[in-house]
């Protein structure tokens, strides 16, 4: 596509449901970024994939966060058991290959009542 | 620790002014620093900056990095009210960690 695809824009859920996010990449990007950014707060890295693998986990806040990629193309983001602290804007970047420049996609703005 | 600190944290100016911003760092094996604009969601990328004293310049935007010193800036000219965003400071760590500074919250009065 044109540019990096997020969904949903906006998700509002309940305390200690699970919520998946997607994330369509740049037709050709191999390498996909996913951050987390907090009202007032800077991006947090939480995990980075080159392909299908995600060579450091080690930026996901806990347990309850997991991602996947397949087919070198859409990543999911899953949060199990959301909690309150979760509710964040979270932003899906794409590159091509390990070259610096990041493209971004919207970001999916999650709010955990 | 590695960490990106920006300033000023917000900046007010009028139309026509210029203003810098300010990003210095502490990582290890530091890779490159890059400039972003976030107006609402999505951050759009300015500049990438990984050799010292090397001014880039696009339109009115114009950055430096001093790999000595550790620190990047960000000069805007003749300010529009378009520029008022969050101007975030980025640096890339190794081969794929990126460490964000808190950004620049730029306001420009008509």
């Amino acid at each position: 596509g044109a540019g990096v695809s997020q969904s949903p824009s906006n998700k509002v859920t309940e305390k200690g449901k699970d919520v998946e996010l997607r994330c369509d990449p740049i037709s050709g990007h191999t390498a996909l970024y996913w951050y987390r950014q907090s009202l007032g707060q800077g991006l947090e890295f939480l995990i980075y994939f080159q392909g299908n693998s995600a060579p450091d986990k080690s930026g996901l806040p806990s347990d309850r966060f997991s991602a996947e990629r397949t087919g070198g193309s859409v990543s999911t983001l899953t949060i199990q058991r959301t909690q309150q602290e979760d509710s964040a804007v979270y932003l899906c970047a794409s590159s091509f290959g390990r070259q610096e420049t990041q493209y971004f996609g919207p970001g999916t703005r999650l709010l955990v009542l | 620790e590695d960490k990106v600190v920006q300033s000023p944290l917000s900046l007010v100016v009028h139309e026509g002014d210029t203003v810098t911003l300010n990003c210095s760092y502490e990582v290890t094996n530091f890779r490159s620093l890059l400039w972003y604009k976030q107006e609402k969601k999505a951050p759009t990328f300015l500049f990438m900056l990984t050799s010292s004293g090397i001014e880039k310049k696009s339109g009115r935007l114009s950055s430096i990095l001093d790999k000595k010193e550790l620190f990047s800036i960000l000069n805007i000219t003749a300010t529009q009210t378009g520029d008022s965003a969050v101007y975030l400071c980025a640096v890339v760590s190794g081969t794929y960690k990126y460490i964000f500074g808190t950004g620049t919250r730029l306001k420009v009065l008509a």
